[in-house]
């Protein structure tokens, strides 16, 4: 099945510690991107990938990293944490830049 | 920050009925996006109409592009309780994805 895997689903850390959300796509896409969800603002986007090893920012990148080694995974790291990184967030991939997304289930972040 | 502003921000109507949602946008675009969220969920692809292109239809939806008044709208014919969900507008301008605030449709049965 054709899908884009986040995990974990749900995460409560505390501020400072390191953390990753995984995002895996299996359908071959070139493009993939980050988003947060907060209510009443939309999804804005972290980070976006337009193939491997090239990656840029979105418009709410600061306090995240992300890398693109392999074209299948596109992580989110989050270096130190903090409580207004308390979000939803969804990872997306597109067969190319301005095609349709497919989006992960999305991991719900609490920083306490 | 947004690109794209959905209107109304909450849509209630009775199954059967048809729903329109709207989006405004500011700059030129590459092409608009229509996606359904089910409360938390992710984001689910519904339609795409490039900018060179004014009305598009899949099913019981039907999404318009007037990119001279930089809008568009979503209609959804003969609704059903299962339409109950958030919308979003998203446009494409060269990599960046920008997704409105979305439009909260109820359908009641």
């Amino acid at each position: 099945e054709a899908q884009v895997t986040q995990n974990p689903r749900y995460l409560i850390t505390v501020t400072g510690k390191k953390l990753t959300v995984t995002c895996s796509q299996n359908m071959n896409h070139e493009y993939m991107s980050w988003y947060r969800q907060d209510p009443g603002l939309g999804l804005r986007q972290i980070y976006y990938s337009m193939n491997v090893e090239v990656t840029d920012k979105g418009d709410v990148p600061e306090g995240y990293k992300v890398s693109r080694k392999e074209k299948r995974n596109f992580p989110l790291i989050l270096e130190s944490p903090s409580p207004n990184q308390t979000s939803l967030y969804f990872c997306a991939s597109s067969l190319a830049s301005g095609d349709g997304y497919t989006f992960g289930s999305g991991t719900r972040l609490t920083v306490v | 920050s947004q690109q794209g502003e959905e209107d109304p921000q909450a849509l209630s109507i009775q199954e059967g009925e048809n729903a329109t949602m709207n989006c405004s946008y500011k700059t030129s675009i590459n092409n608009l996006q229509w996606y359904r969220q089910n409360s938390g969920r992710g984001l689910v692809h519904l339609i795409l109409i490039r900018s060179n292109e004014r009305e598009k239809h899949s099913g019981r939806l039907r999404v318009t592009l007037d990119t001279s008044k930089k809008s568009s709208s979503l209609l959804i014919t003969a609704s059903r309780a299962a339409d109950t969900a958030s919308y979003f507008c998203a446009t494409d301008i060269f990599h960046d994805m920008r997704f409105g605030a979305g439009t909260r449709l109820t359908v009641k049965p």
